[in-house]
């Protein structure tokens, strides 16, 4: 069965500081790897997504993966109170294969 | 900026009535998705479409359900008799064929709440 585990949450941080957001996956087969927000009630929102081993910045967010280790993280800097919602990890395979999902981890940012 | 949408935005159904959930995926995209919710827990795959075929479905995606590309822009989940367990949200994606060796992006469709009583 494979599995993508997120930390447990909920999470709280304080606004300007940064959340760091958790990820392990148990398929050694998957390549590619994708955060979404989901805010409740809401579709899950695209936004990170990494491929390769190390980090992808874009903005206030960055993506960090270990292949060898099987472990995806997400950093948000200077988080907001917008930034409040479950953020979501995502593993593929392949081009078009499906997307297994963590439970989420819930932020909290207190202004 | 191109979206997925979905229709309706709520359906509510008897037990063992058929339901029709409809997407218009992003235009350029190829793939098709459909994923479901259940409320409090995680979001499950239940099947992809490429190239007017199923090319993956999930275990959750039975007999009772089926997909079809009807015209060059809609893309439907049927399920053919509802039972209360299929209460969920049901999200449609879309993703382009990229090639870059992972899986490509997939944006997800503001989804369907299905309500079965």
């Amino acid at each position: 069965q494979k599995e993508v585990e997120q930390n447990s949450g909920p999470l709280s941080v304080p606004e300007g500081a940064i959340a760091s957001l958790n990820c392990t996956y148990s398929d050694r087969g998957s390549q590619s790897f994708f955060w979404y927000r989901q805010y409740s009630g809401k579709s899950p929102e695209l936004i990170m997504f990494i491929y390769s081993n190390g980090d992808k910045e874009d903005g206030r967010f960055t993506a960090q993966l270990n292949k060898a280790s099987q472990y995806v993280s997400l950093l948000i800097r200077d988080s907001q109170p917008s930034d409040s919602a479950t953020y979501l990890c995502a593993s593929g395979e392949t081009s078009g294969s499906r997307l297994t999902f963590g439970e989420g981890t819930q932020l909290t940012v207190n202004p | 900026e191109p979206e997925v949408t979905q229709t309706p935005s709520h359906q509510v159904t008897q037990m063992g009535q058929e339901v029709i959930l409809r997407c218009v995926p992003i235009s350029n995209h190829l793939y098709f998705y459909w994923y479901r919710q259940i409320l409090g827990q995680k979001v499950e795959f239940l099947v992809s479409f490429y190239n007017n075929e199923i090319s993956e479905k999930s275990e959750i995606f039975d007999d009772q359900f089926s997909v079809e590309r009807p015209d060059g822009s809609n893309f439907t989940l049927k399920i053919r008799s509802t039972k209360l367990e299929d209460s969920a949200m049901y999200f449609c994606a879309s993703s382009a064929l990229i090639g870059r060796g992972g899986g490509d992006e997939q944006f997800f469709g503001p989804g369907t709440r299905l309500t079965v009583l």
